[in-house]
């Protein structure tokens, strides 16, 4: 079966632009998480949906980022007025189920560029 | 809070010898742990996880872990390297207390030479 699909794959903008990065999970996954890697650092968790339930947004770095899921399915991450602190892969992930003990399947990620 | 460290930014090793990237972590209840690859240009991909049960975990491409309680690690281990395992792996940690999220290490650079 399919994989994690993320789109784009890359994207460069200019500082102050607005973007919509996307995530199609795998089909059944109920739980949808979102990572910045930016370059030097690990991964840093951004936010988290499952099923119906509130998001968990705490990783969120500023209120410029915010992230819907629509139809318990596809999100999409949305960053606006961009800074070129942004640059970096953002990762999608998927898992199957509320176990917490379940692992996470990743996307290929988008490369965000801000110039 | 929960956090993973990687001490070692790069480990280099001789095709056919053994390897280990060392891993330790520090959450406040009993953790789950996981370990993922990434390969250039490409998402992570799961390798093995431990939740419960046997120290000794085994997973993809003849990988295994060993998780030791009392000394919070959990060191991924192969006992024969090749060069195709070159790539960059992330140890994480989610406590099962805290919510769902993962948290990553900074990541181990490892080479695999002839």
């Amino acid at each position: 079966g399919a994989g994690v699909s993320q789109s784009p794959s890359n994207k460069v903008t200019e500082k102050g632009k607005d973007v919509e990065l996307r995530c199609d999970p795998i089909s059944g996954h109920t739980a949808l998480y979102w990572y910045r890697q930016s370059l030097g650092q690990g991964l840093e968790f951004l936010i988290y949906f499952q099923g119906n339930s509130a998001p968990d947004k705490s990783g969120l770095p500023s209120d410029r980022f915010s992230a819907e899921r629509t139809g318990g399915s596809v999100s999409t991450l949305t960053i606006q007025r961009t800074q070129q602190e942004d640059s970096a892969v953002y990762l999608c992930a998927s898992t199957l189920g509320w176990g917490s003990y379940n692992e996470q399947f990743f996307g290929p990620g988008t490369r965000l560029t801000v110039l | 809070a929960q956090s993973v460290a990687q001490p070692e930014d790069q480990v280099n090793v001789a095709e056919g010898n053994p390897l280990t990237v060392k891993c330790t972590y520090s959450v406040s209840g009993n953790p789950y742990l996981f370990w993922y690859v990434q390969y250039p240009n490409r998402g992570l991909q799961f390798l093995l996880k431990y939740i419960t049960g046997d120290n000794l975990v085994k997973g993809s491409y003849g990988f295994e872990a060993e998780f030791n309680k009392s000394q919070t690690s959990f060191h991924l281990k192969k006992p024969s390297a090749l060069v195709s395992d070159s790539a960059l792996y992330f140890c994480a940690v989610r406590d099962p207390g805290g919510g769902n999220k993962l948290t990553f290490g900074t990541g181990t650079q490892l080479k695999v030479e002839l």
